[in-house]
């Protein structure tokens, strides 16, 4: 079964209106947890890396202030999109580690947000 | 400069063949851990088969084989007895340095489209 979940699957707002998107990692505590964004037909990039009781660190070019990350507790990464435009549009995917020997990264089942 | 370089945007394969999807990294980190993962049209990320850069022998996972080549800098996915059901994006990945909490670093992807 999954051990990352992701909510909302889907999203439709309007421009100007703010949007969260929750990651919850199930039965393991994950004290990092990373967000990418996958625009269509392309790859998944690294938006920021999510720590549980500190400041996120963003990847170059990334708004800190749009998309604001809050990491409160062991099992709960939330993003916010703030004030959200059309450009905005994307699948939004977390990760976070699992496994210890291989570090492999499980994926939440992403959410596809629109910006209307 | 790329990280990861996928250079097959497609690949078609009849069901029932082997297929070779190409994969070539980028590091100067002598520990790193090359990662293949398949997402389907829903958009879940799916990990498929991990080789650690210490790790002598190829990795397999039923029928995902990693050709891992160091000195070429290459860790192409080899999927033998094709299914249609194996028809989605391929995305092959790299972690520099041995703590977990560092990111994963994906490929451009590959779509294979299996034939019957």
């Amino acid at each position: 079964g999954a051990v990352v979940s992701q909510h909302p699957s889907w999203v439709i707002c309007k421009s100007g209106t703010s949007v969260k998107i929750e990651c919850r990692s199930l039965d393991f505590q994950a004290t990092t947890m990373f967000w990418y964004r996958q625009f269509p037909k392309q790859s998944l990039m690294l938006m920021a890396t999510s720590n549980e009781g500190s400041k996120a660190t963003y990847e170059q070019g990334v708004e800190k202030d749009k998309f604001l990350i809050n990491h409160a507790s062991l099992t709960l990464s939330t993003l916010t999109v703030t004030s959200a435009h059309p450009e905005d549009s994307s699948f939004y995917i977390c990760s976070a580690r699992v496994q210890m020997n291989t570090g492999e990264l499980f994926f939440g089942e992403g959410s596809r947000l629109t910006v209307l | 400069a790329q990280k990861i370089t996928q250079t097959q945007p497609g690949m078609f394969v009849q069901e029932k063949e082997a297929v070779t999807l190409d994969c070539t990294y980028d590091t100067s980190d002598p520990s790193y851990g090359l990662f293949w993962y398949k997402q389907p049209s829903s958009g879940e990320m799916i990990f498929l088969i991990y080789q650690g850069s210490y790790d002598q022998q190829n990795a397999t996972e039923g029928r995902y084989s990693l050709n891992f080549q160091k000195a070429r800098k290459s860790a192409n996915l080899v999927i033998s007895a094709s299914q249609l059901g194996d028809s989605a994006m391929y995305f092959c990945a790299m972690r520099e340095g041995r703590s977990g909490n560092t990111p994963l670093v994906f490929g451009k992807g590959t779509r294979l489209s299996v034939i019957a």
